[in-house]
């Protein structure tokens, strides 16, 4: 079944410094979604970006999307200390969405 | 609008033992997922209903069931539970059809002693 890889597994970074998440998948997609998950709690979604489209744009979120790479980036700028999470991308096809193990962002204060 | 709710939030159970959660997802919408999640195994399907129908199912023993009432409130059951079925069960909700937003619970953390 479909399924992201996210890469790096972990991160850290200073508070204000830009950071950048990776997801690979390896079918075609309808659309890709990204949720944050803090410690212990449910998922909360990001952001879709559809299968047509190649950047997609949330406050300090950016999302690309090449589908000919079958791939994606979450970048998040000018981090703070709430951005602190796991970060998990959901590649979406045939109405079942999947999610691999996420990226753990760590803003340091 | 109320989101979605699991019940209950925190268990404990015995080896052998069945356990049943709840999830009533956000008024309107049809379908119910439900995944679980373990540090090593990460986010992984159970299965999903739509309209009291079962319309996907992950790679799961038969010991994991579930089902969805008329109100789209979802129930999922565990029968003969193992030590290894210790793990955050998420509930996530959705208005229908097609590959949209899911909104998530907080999750029902299950422990198995």
């Amino acid at each position: 079944s479909q399924q992201g890889e996210e890469d790096p597994q972990a991160l850290s970074i200073q508070e204000g410094e830009n950071a950048t998440m990776n997801c690979s998948y390896k079918t075609s997609i309808n659309n890709l979604q990204w949720y944050r998950q803090n410690s212990g709690r449910g998922l909360v979604h990001l952001i879709l970006i559809r299968s047509n489209e190649r950047e997609k744009h949330s406050g300090r979120l950016r999302v690309t999307l090449d589908t000919s790479k079958k791939s994606s980036s979450l970048l998040i700028t000018a981090s703070r200390a709430a951005d602190t999470a796991s970060y998990f991308c959901a590649p979406t096809s045939n109405e079942k969405l999947t999610f691999g193990t996420g990226t753990r962002l760590t803003i340091i204060p | 609008k109320a989101g979605v709710t699991q019940t209950p939030r925190y268990l404990i159970k015995t080896r052998g033992q069945q356990v049943t959660l709840s999830c009533s997802p956000i008024s309107g919408h049809r379908s119910v997922s439900w995944y679980q999640q373990t540090p090593g195994q990460g986010l992984q399907f159970l299965f999903e209903y739509f309209s009291e129908t079962q319309r996907n199912k992950g790679n799961f023993p038969g010991r994991f069931s579930g089902r969805q009432f008329s109100n789209s409130r979802s129930e999922r059951k565990v029968s003969t539970l193992e030590l290894g079925d210790s793990a955050l069960y998420l509930c996530a909700s959705k208005t229908g059809e097609g590959t949209g937003e899911l909104f998530f619970g907080e999750g029902s953390r299950l422990t198995v002693l």
